[in-house]
């Protein structure tokens, strides 16, 4: 099993700034990452899938980059709306494995 | 438009089983594969089982193998997830989960959710 391991566990970051967030593979998964945004009481929503295609009607402030093992969602200027969980999931194997998430938190 | 909706979900004591069902609408359900995804509590996501779109294919996550049965009914456009054998650590909130059109099991919509509790 592929494990993925996201960091920080917490993130705290000001409206406007600009958000890292980091997903780690325990082997390579190609391009084949995707990354989720879920906020309290809701589904998880897809953002990013082939490490850095964006999903239909995604804002383009949204993006992703890395292959292999590496990977970064990038938030360029936060907005109220964007503080949620995020998630990585790789799908180049079965099982298909998800990172424990990042919370993103205001500052 | 898309929407899932799971139901069946609920309070089952272990060892007990329950079958899940998730209805769609709004895509050609045939064409794409599915999967259960679940969620504890405040918790992460862990996926369950996936199934292709023909349903002569499906996935098992290790820790449901052997107790847990996805599958479909394309005439009627539901997926099903059937769980036998539950154990306290099953209970989760289970989401439906389509897959996108491209390659690869990433998903583009979910369902709400359905809360299954295993306890005495």
């Amino acid at each position: 099993e592929i494990v993925m391991t996201q960091f920080p566990a917490t993130l705290s970051v000001s409206p406007g700034e600009r958000a890292t967030l980091s997903c780690r593979a325990s082997q390579s998964v190609s391009s084949n990452l995707a990354w989720y945004q879920q906020k309290p009481g809701q589904a998880p929503r897809l953002l990013i899938y082939g490490a850095s295609t964006g999903a239909t009607r995604i804002p383009a402030r949204f993006s992703g980059s890395g292959s292999g093992t590496e990977f970064t969602l990038t938030i360029s200027s936060l907005q109220s709306e964007d503080f949620a969980v995020y998630y990585c999931q790789q799908y180049n194997n079965w099982p298909l494995t998800f990172g424990q998430g990042t919370k993103l938190e205001i500052k | 438009e898309v929407q899932l909706l799971e139901s069946g979900g609920g309070l089952v004591q272990p060892g007990g089983s329950l079958r899940l069902s998730c209805a769609v609408s709004g895509f050609t359900f045939r064409n794409l594969g599915m999967s259960w995804v679940r969620q504890t509590p405040g918790k992460g996501l862990e996926w369950v089982s996936a199934i292709s779109g023909s349903g002569d294919s499906s996935n098992y996550a290790d820790s449901v193998k052997g107790r847990f049965t996805i599958s479909r009914d394309n005439s009627k456009n539901t997926l099903y997830l059937q769980m036998n054998s539950l154990r306290a650590e099953d209970t989760a909130v289970y989401y439906c989960a389509k897959e996108t059109p491209s390659w690869g099991s990433k998903f583009d919509y979910w369902g709400q959710g359905t809360l299954v509790t295993v306890s005495s």
